[in-house]
């Protein structure tokens, strides 16, 4: 199965502390997505790649975030400085195509515990 | 600002019967619509979208959704709900905007 896999599963950092996550999405999709979640909420957009292209980020990234995709290929999201608000289900999903008409495929997801 | 609303955060129905989950979005134009399920400790996965031409479009494992533009809703719908379609479902537009989900439960 190549579906979208993401690293760790499970993290759970002091306050404080860096942390960084990885997604690998499906091989031949262009975009690539980040959301944050909460329990009993739906996912918050975070930001998008086209490509190696950064296209949009949303008002909730904060500064202490950052996203890369350097090659078009994997992306990482970093968190620094991490704050226990940070606490939530981070998601990764790729699709395929242009406009916004192609299906999200998400990973299972990296769980955060900022104590 | 776009948005997405799910108004049910629980939908109880007894296996066999038909099932209705609602969504509601307020873009103007054309949007382009998804809906995801989540089962326990899985991640979400597309059941089906509308993005243009007829209004009711047909998913995975028996879904069905109706988009109405005048009443901006996007329901969904499974004539005979079955035990495992229970889960958590969530509405989207577009990649940006989901819904807050709500949680359905089929009864045996």
């Amino acid at each position: 199965d190549t579906g979208v896999s993401q690293d760790p599963r499970h993290k759970i950092t002091k306050r404080g502390q860096n942390v960084t996550f990885r997604c690998d999405p499906i091989s031949e999709h262009n975009r690539l997505y980040w959301y944050r979640q909460t329990l009993g909420q739906g996912p918050e957009f975070l930001t998008y790649f086209q490509n190696e292209a950064q296209l949009e980020k949303s008002r909730l990234l904060s500064d202490r975030f950052s996203a890369e995709r350097p090659k078009g290929s994997f992306s990482t999201l970093e968190i620094q400085r991490t704050e226990q608000g940070d606490s939530a289900m981070y998601l990764c999903a790729s699709s395929f195509g242009d406009g916004g008409t192609g299906e999200l495929f998400f990973g299972e997801g990296s769980r955060l515990t900022v104590l | 600002a776009q948005s997405v609303a799910q108004p049910e955060d629980q939908v109880n129905v007894a296996e066999g019967n038909p099932l209705t989950v609602k969504c509601t979005y307020s873009v103007s134009g054309n949007p382009y619509l998804f809906w995801y399920v989540q089962y326990p400790n899985r991640g979400l996965q597309f059941l089906l979208k509308y993005i243009t031409g007829d209004n009711l479009v047909k998913g995975s494992y028996g879904f069905e959704a109706e988009f109405n533009k005048s009443q901006t809703s996007f329901h969904l719908k499974k004539p005979s709900a079955l035990v495992s379609d229970s889960a958590l479902y969530f509405c989207a537009e577009n990649q940006f905007y989901f819904g807050t989900g709500t949680s359905l439960t089929v009864i045996p």
